[in-house]
Order: C-alpha cells, then sequence, then structure tokens
C-alpha cells in the first residue's frame, strides 16, 4: 500500500537556525514527488515537484531533496515568515492521484 | 477572480441539512478534485473529475455527491451529514489528469452539529 510518513511532527527553530523536514514514502512506481505549504485556514501552496533519485529544486531560503526513499526539505536561514505546515505527497497510480502525508508543523520564532 | 476560489469559506449545518459548496478554477484547467482535511490527518482525496467526467470516487458515503457541469465548476452536496463530517473540504485543479501540478483553493470550513 502506498504510504507518507513525514517527521518530524512539529518543529521549532530559532531565526536563522537552518534545519530539514523528512518526507519517506512507499510507492508502486513513483511518479512524482510534490511539497507544499499550508498557513493557518488557507488552501495548501504548490512549492516544489521532485521526478527523480539524485532532483534537487530551490526556491529562497527553501531546497528539496529526492532519494529513492525519501525526500528532504532545508530550510536555509529561516525567517518568522516560512512558519507554516509543509506537506508531502506522492502520485501514485493513472489517474493524478496524490497520497498526503500528515504533514510538518514549522514555527520559526525571533 | 484568480486561482481557484471556495466559497463558503466557513459553514455550519445540522445533520438533517442539505447544503451546497461551490469551487470555480480560473486556471483553464480539466480536471478537478475534492479533498478531506481532518484535523491532525492527511489530506484525504474524495473524488476526481476530468473534462466532467467522474474517474475517482474513493469509497466516499453517498450523504457527499459532487457535481461538475463544466470544466470550471465543481459542487459538492451535503445531506443528512454525521458530526465526524466536520473538517476542512478542499478542493483543487490541474491541467489534466497525467503529470500536471495540483493547486488548491481556500478551503470550506465544515463543522455539523
Amino acid at each position: 500500500e502506498d504510504q507518507v510518513t513525514q517527521s518530524p511532527e512539529a518543529l521549532r527553530l530559532q531565526e536563522g537556525e537552518s534545519s530539514s523536514l523528512n518526507c519517506s514514502y512507499t510507492v508502486s512506481g513513483l511518479r512524482g514527488l510534490f511539497w507544499y505549504r499550508q498557513d493557518p485556514g488557507k488552501g495548501p501552496e504548490f512549492l516544489f515537484t521532485l521526478y527523480s533519485a539524485g532532483e534537487e529544486k530551490e526556491k529562497e531560503r527553501l531546497k528539496a531533496t529526492l532519494t529513492k526513499k525519501e525526500s528532504f526539505l532545508h530550510i536555509t536561514a529561516p525567517k518568522p515568515e516560512d512558519s507554516a505546515t509543509y506537506l508531502c505527497a506522492v502520485r501514485s497510480g493513472g489517474y493524478n492521484k496524490l497520497i498526503f502525508g500528515a504533514g510538518t508543523r514549522l514555527a520559526v520564532h525571533p | 477572480e484568480t486561482g481557484v476560489t471556495q466559497t463558503p469559506r466557513h459553514l455550519v449545518m445540522g445533520m438533517t441539512n442539505k447544503k451546497s459548496l461551490k469551487c470555480e478554477q480560473h486556471l483553464g484547467h480539466n480536471a478537478m478534485y475534492w479533498y478531506k482535511q481532518s484535523a491532525k490527518k492527511p489530506l484525504e482525496l474524495m473524488f476526481v473529475y476530468n473534462f466532467k467526467e467522474q474517474t475517482e470516487n474513493n469509497s466516499v458515503p453517498s450523504r457527499f455527491s459532487p457535481e461538475c457541469p463544466n470544466s470550471s465548476h465543481l459542487f459538492l452536496h451535503l445531506h443528512t451529514l454525521q458530526p465526524e463530517d466536520s473538517a476542512l473540504y478542499l478542493c483543487a485543479s490541474s491541467q489534466g489528469t497525467a503529470q500536471d501540478t495540483q493547486y488548491f483553493g481556500p478551503g470550506t470550513r465544515l463543522t455539523v452539529l
């Protein structure tokens, strides 16, 4: 059965303290791994798509990497405005069906 | 309006009420989705529509009834809901259903009393 596990469940950082979020997955034939950011009371906002092991993508202070079993979202020198829940999802199956993890709640304090 | 919009943003209903959630996408996409997001649980896919045709029903109870009159609009009709149906209901759209990124609306926060 396809499964996505994110860790940690919650993470508290000081401003400027770099860290990484983990997304481990089990899927029969990965057809894309997605990272989204979700602010309270809002819908998920698309960040990255990764398709193959070794692929990396960057956007401002965020960098996403992918191996055959997991993905990392690296946050460099975070700011308070990076506080949000970060969701990981994998695409599986014939149609565009996304399997989501439970998310990591990130809080960045000044 | 841009992106994906949802109305209402908040809804409180009794277990015997009938209500509808509305989603509209302004991105020119052909596929639309309903997801349920309960507290501390992963997003759960409910329904997928591609070119107005339902292509996925993820074992959703019949008290949830989707309708997709065209590629830009998606509805979720609700009747005789249970308190455990209280959640954030998210709509998403994508260009197609193969390799395309899904873009989400802001969601409707539903409370069933």
